[in-house]
């Protein structure tokens, strides 16, 4: 079956940093996916993972452990604005379907 | 990338009756997906659109209550029909993207609520 793991909700502060976990076991496997996804607003693809380790991008990086079925997302330098649920995301093998987590809500505060 | 436009973005709807939602992207994408967002919940895949065939739809949902088209590789339609209350939600078509990787594409979602 097809199960994709990540705590419901996480609090940080401005300008520190966050790491949001998400662990899988999923069927198929094509890769790993996060989403951010404001309030009342399509999510945003963020970072894609299909080889084991970590991939820098700005304030935000994403690894991967294929052995252990883990992910996590990394925020540095967390602003207001990075308030938002994160989405853990896996591609499955056979027809290029996404399998999403419940997501991460993750508040912000000054 | 791709640039998807749906419509409508939202809607107000009486129950017992049908709302064909429209997803209409700027180029021709092999993938067209159709997903709902319960409140305060993440992404559940309805059903995977496919040109020229019928749909894929996932455990738990079925073409005679969401009906969907793919005329072609540009376009789709998932109607949602009969509607009750527990068909109030986000309806969002994604496509696929094959390339380096297979990142999905949103397009802005519809906000049906029924009353």
């Amino acid at each position: 079956g097809q199960n994709i793991d990540q705590p419901t909700e996480m609090t940080a502060t401005e300008g520190a940093i966050v790491q949001i976990n998400c662990t899988y076991q999923t069927s198929g496997f094509n890769g790993l996916f996060w989403y951010q996804q404001h309030a009342g607003e399509a999510p945003t693809f963020l970072s894609y993972n299909v080889l084991d380790g970590l991939e820098e991008k700005g304030r935000f990086s994403s690894f991967l452990s294929r052995s252990k079925g883990y992910s996590y997302l990394l925020l540095k330098e967390l602003q207001m604005k990075d308030s938002a649920s994160y989405l853990c995301a896996v591609g499955d093998t056979g027809g290029f379907k996404t399998i999403f987590g419940a997501g991460t809500r993750l508040f912000v505060k000054a | 990338s791709a640039v998807i436009s749906q419509k409508p973005s939202r809607d107000i709807c009486q129950r017992g009756t049908s709302l064909t939602i429209q997803c209409q992207v700027d180029s021709q994408v092999t993938m067209m997906f159709w997903y709902r967002q319960q409140p305060g919940q993440s992404l559940t895949l309805i059903a995977t659109a496919n040109q020229g065939s019928e749909a894929t739809y996932e455990s738990g949902f079925v073409i005679d209550k969401f009906p969907i088209s793919r005329p072609n590789l540009t376009f789709s339609t998932l109607t949602v029909s009969n509607m009750s209350p527990e068909d109030s939600s986000i309806y969002l078509c994604s496509v696929g993207v094959q390339g380096g990787n297979t990142e999905a594409f949103f397009g802005q979602g519809t906000r049906l609520t029924v009353v």
